[in-house]
């Protein structure tokens, strides 16, 4: 079925280094993919997005890379701070009869030592 | 606050109970999609609705489970006589237009549901 999921569940890293997140989708058709950060007993916060007919697209510190050819998507948080602990999620439209739901990966826990 | 307003925060019922929980969109938004979380897991689409019209309910429990948005308020989601296994963050989102059109859903802060 289709689905988008994380290979890593969490990720420690030091104060100042850069950070990268990874996940997989499988729905060929996903044609939106988008970055949320979950802080403890908070919503998912919208990060970044970007669109299928893209390869990158940065932000404030962050930048997003799309691998169609591998159904791959990464977050990269540069400068890494204490405040992005947090568990991050990819999501991806998965359209067809609905193209109002999103699909939600696993999560990854980022954690962030000072 | 602009944001998507859920309550109550946290709710407790007792099993075989009614559960009703609320959610008012952002500013402008039409578009409402409720979300469940269990611990340790991501969000798991639950339902779609418009105003007064339910698009897609494919994520939704065939029983016990109900959803609303009507022309005036929030839109509510309903838990009939429930179970310890509804225990579960519930998340509301909204968005001025499904799919990618308008860029991406905007989350509230959940309603944490616990089950005696």
């Amino acid at each position: 079925g289709e689905s988008v999921g994380l290979h890593l569940p969490t990720l420690s890293v030091q104060e100042g280094d850069n950070s990268i997140i990874n996940c997989a989708y499988s729905n060929s058709a996903s044609d939106y993919f988008i970055w949320y950060k979950q802080e403890s007993g908070k919503g998912p916060q919208f990060i970044i997005d970007i669109r299928s007919n893209m390869d990158k697209r940065q932000g404030q510190r962050v930048t997003v890379l799309l691998n169609k050819t591998v159904k791959h998507l990464s977050l990269q948080i540069a400068a890494t701070q204490p405040g992005d602990s947090a568990v991050y999620f990819c999501a991806d439209y998965s359209g067809g009869t609905s193209y109002g739901k999103l699909t939600f990966g696993q999560g990854t826990i980022l954690t962030v030592h000072p | 606050n602009a944001g998507v307003m859920q309550n109550p925060r946290h709710l407790v019922r007792r099993r075989g109970q009614e559960a009703r929980l609320r959610c008012s969109p952002m500013k402008g938004h039409s578009h409402v999609y409720w979300y469940r979380q269990l611990p340790e897991e991501g969000l798991k689409f639950m339902v779609y609705l418009q105003k007064e019209n339910i698009i897609d309910e494919s994520g939704m429990p065939k029983e016990r489970f109900s959803a609303e948005f009507p022309k005036e308020g929030p839109s509510i989601l309903r838990i009939q006589q429930v179970v310890r296994g509804d225990s579960a963050a519930y998340f509301c989102a909204s968005s001025q237009s499904p799919g990618t059109g308008s860029g991406p859903q905007h989350f509230g802060d959940g309603t944490r549901l616990s089950i005696l």
